[in-house]
């Protein structure tokens, strides 16, 4: 069965300093990889998505950025943190339109 | 993708049904009505979902309209576990996968 792992699942960090979270999914191959952030009471934002190995879409410019390294292998770096990089981030993997989307259980990011 | 839209909040009584309504009036031949929801703290999981004919799981039921500009999330028995942010989503061929507000489900004992 398929299966996502994101960690970690709590990050303090202080502004400035840089950020890795990483992603990774089993039992599938070729995935569509998505991250997203939630800020506090707020709704998902799509930040990025990849159809394949080094292929990287933006949605929102920010100072963050994204690579695929590997097929299942998704990661979100930061060189410097701002308060406003603070909220839930989520990971999540999909095929076809007409098949679910599957979401890790997030990383909870305060910049203090 | 096209755009959907939910109420921000519903309120349902335990062991009632729900009937959570999404407009979609923009959606195209080849968009998927999607459903996820959010519990605290957690990432959405996925509900249901269908392309114009009703459908059933373990979950909820799908009702779609048969013009398709708007669909019904329907819970047949709210339970206190069913508290949560509803989220439609229209999936096509492209690789987007964006969500909207959602709709916040308040189930009271």
């Amino acid at each position: 069965s398929q299966t996502i792992h994101q960690w970690p699942a709590t990050l303090v960090q202080p502004v400035g300093s840089p950020l890795s979270l990483e992603c990774t999914v089993e039992g599938t191959s070729n995935p569509n990889l998505y991250w997203y952030r939630q800020a506090a009471g707020r709704g998902l934002q799509l930040l990025f998505y990849s159809v394949g190995i080094g292929q990287i879409s933006s949605e929102v410019p920010q100072n963050l950025s994204a690579s695929r390294p590997q097929d299942r292998q998704f990661i979100l770096s930061s060189k410097k943190l701002l308060l406003s990089d603070s909220g839930f981030y989520l990971c999540a993997w999909m095929w076809a339109a007409n098949t679910e989307a599957f979401f890790g259980q997030g990383t909870r990011l305060t910049v203090v | 993708d096209a755009k959907t839209t939910q109420p921000n909040s519903m309120e349902s009584n335990e062991e009632e049904p729900v009937h959570l309504p999404c407009n979609h009036s923009t959606i195209s031949g080849t968009d998927y009505i999607h459903w996820y929801r959010q519990l605290p703290s957690q990432g959405p999981e996925y509900v249901i979902h269908g392309l114009t004919s009703n459908v059933n799981n373990r979950m909820a039921s799908l009702a779609i309209a048969e013009d398709r500009k708007s669909s019904t999330l329907i819970l047949h028995r709210a339970t206190l576990r069913d508290a949560a942010v509803y989220y439609c989503i229209l999936r096509n061929a492209g690789n987007m996968l964006t969500f909207g507000g959602g709709t916040r489900l308040m189930v009271k004992p």
